[in-house]
């Protein structure tokens, strides 16, 4: 079955800081989808970058940037220059086959003005 | 907005009673998932539909029902709730059943059982 585990449980930083947030997963299958959301504090849940397991080419979307590393089953996701709107909880989901999405437990970060 | 309507935003209701929470998924997404959020078990799945048929079950209680109309909105049932059944709900939907496309979820209804 799939796991993923983000160890971080709450991450606080002073605006303007880079902060990484971590995820490691577990999965038999050789084909798979990461997924990145955000959940503010309105509740919503945001898909914010999407990562497939045969492409381990890592990119930079505006302030947003990750790191997919196969070999070590991680997928981590960096926000350069962080702001007070970032605050939020932020979940590293798998998705393999016509199964379910299967979510971290999430990590609530904090950016202090 | 993600596309992806839930209705009722919020609900208050007392233990034992029934409740209905709708879904509308994004227009022309056939893939329907339900999740459920408490502070001490995370997000986790509850049952997906494809199309009308169910397609995966997650740890949906039996108290709990849930199905995909002809017209691809999806309900969720439950009924003789307990205070534990307290939680945010989210509806999400996705274009097919496959794997590589992100879902989109609602903006959640409250349940709160008192």
């Amino acid at each position: 079955a799939q796991k993923v585990t983000q160890a971080q449980t709450e991450i606080s930083v002073v605006e303007k800081e880079d902060v990484t947030l971590d995820c490691v997963y577990e999965t038999r299958d050789t084909t798979y989808y990461l997924f990145w959301y955000k959940q503010p504090p309105s509740g919503e849940l945001v898909f914010l970058i999407r990562r497939n397991s045969f492409d381990e080419q890592n990119e930079i979307s505006g302030r947003y940037s990750w790191n997919f590393q196969k070999s070590t089953s991680s997928f981590n996701f960096t926000i350069t220059a962080s702001q007070v709107v970032d605050s939020a909880v932020y979940f590293c989901v798998h998705h393999t086959g016509r199964r379910a999405l299967t979510f971290g437990s999430g990590t609530r970060l904090q950016v202090q003005p | 907005d993600s596309g992806v309507t839930q209705t009722p935003k919020h609900l208050i209701t007392a233990t034992g009673q029934r409740v209905t929470l709708r879904c509308s998924p994004r227009s022309g997404d056939l893939s329907v998932y339900w999740y459920q959020q408490s502070l001490d078990q995370g997000l986790q799945f509850l049952i997906q539909y494809y199309n009308g048929e169910e397609r995966a079950k997650g740890n949906i209680l039996e108290r709990f029902s849930a199905q995909q109309f002809p017209d691809l909105h999806s309900e969720l049932n439950l009924s003789s709730l307990e205070l534990g059944d307290s939680a945010l709900y989210f509806c999400a939907s996705r274009g097919w059943e496959g794997p590589g496309t992100e879902a989109f979820f609602g903006q959640g209804t409250r349940l709160t059982v008192v």
